[in-house]
């Protein structure tokens, strides 16, 4: 089975100006979730959709961050404007089970460089 | 609060030596854990996991894991490491609040001598 994808893998851009990235989960996974790794920093959740709602989006930064699930399947993560602290790795995930049970399933990540 | 700490953010060991990563986690219930690995330009991919049942667990690539709940530790190891071994590794907890997630430590990156 095709694996979790992630556009772009590499964003460089200026600040002030917006980014989306974009994440393909595994055909049939509900759960879909955002992390980002700031500054080589922890690994830490933004948000968890399940299907097409928001479960919890506790982790989001802050309002500039808006993210989306079209129908449920593909997953969106605009930055708007964006800061130069907003620069890391942004890693999309997905499972089969809210719980994680299995394990998620990592995508490889988009790194965003806010210039 | 939940917590992972790995207290080495750099490892150097010599191929086909052995290896011991350490994980400390703080979590009041019984702990989900997991192991994941970054090699370079590829994402993070699951190496082994603990959820139950027998503290020792075997994982991918040959590592292995062994959970103490009295040390609230989560310790990844090798006995031969190989070149390709080079990597960052992270230690994570599954938690429940809001919805289930991970709490990832910051990471170890490992570097493999010749």
């Amino acid at each position: 089975e095709a694996g979790v994808t992630q556009f772009p893998s590499h964003s460089v851009i200026e600040k002030g100006q917006t980014v989306t990235l974009r994440c393909d989960p595994i055909s049939g996974h509900d759960n879909l979730y955002w992390y980002r790794r700031v500054m080589g920093k922890e690994i830490k959740f933004l948000l968890h959709f399940v299907k097409e709602s928001k479960q919890d989006e506790s982790g989001m930064p802050n309002n500039r961050f808006l993210a989306e699930r079209t129908g449920g399947t593909y997953s969106t993560l605009k930055v708007q404007p964006a800061e130069l602290e907003d620069s890391g790795v942004y890693f999309c995930a997905s499972s089969q089970t809210a719980g994680g049970v299995y394990g998620y399933t990592f995508g490889s990540g988009t790194r965003l460089t806010v210039v | 609060a939940q917590s992972v700490t790995q207290p080495d953010i750099h490892i150097t060991v010599s191929e086909g030596a052995s290896l011991e990563l350490r994980c400390n986690y703080s979590y009041g219930a019984t702990p989900y854990l997991f192991w994941y690995v970054q090699s370079p330009g590829q994402g993070l991919q699951l190496l082994l996991k603990y959820f139950s049942g027998d503290t020792l667990v075997q994982g991918i690539k040959g590592f292995e894991a062994e959970f103490k709940r009295s040390q609230s530790s989560f310790n990844l190891r090798k006995p031969s490491v190989h070149w390709s071994d080079a990597a960052e590794y992270f230690c994570a907890v599954g938690v429940m609040d809001s919805s289930y997630k991970l709490i990832f430590g910051s990471g170890t990156r490992l570097l493999v001598r010749p």
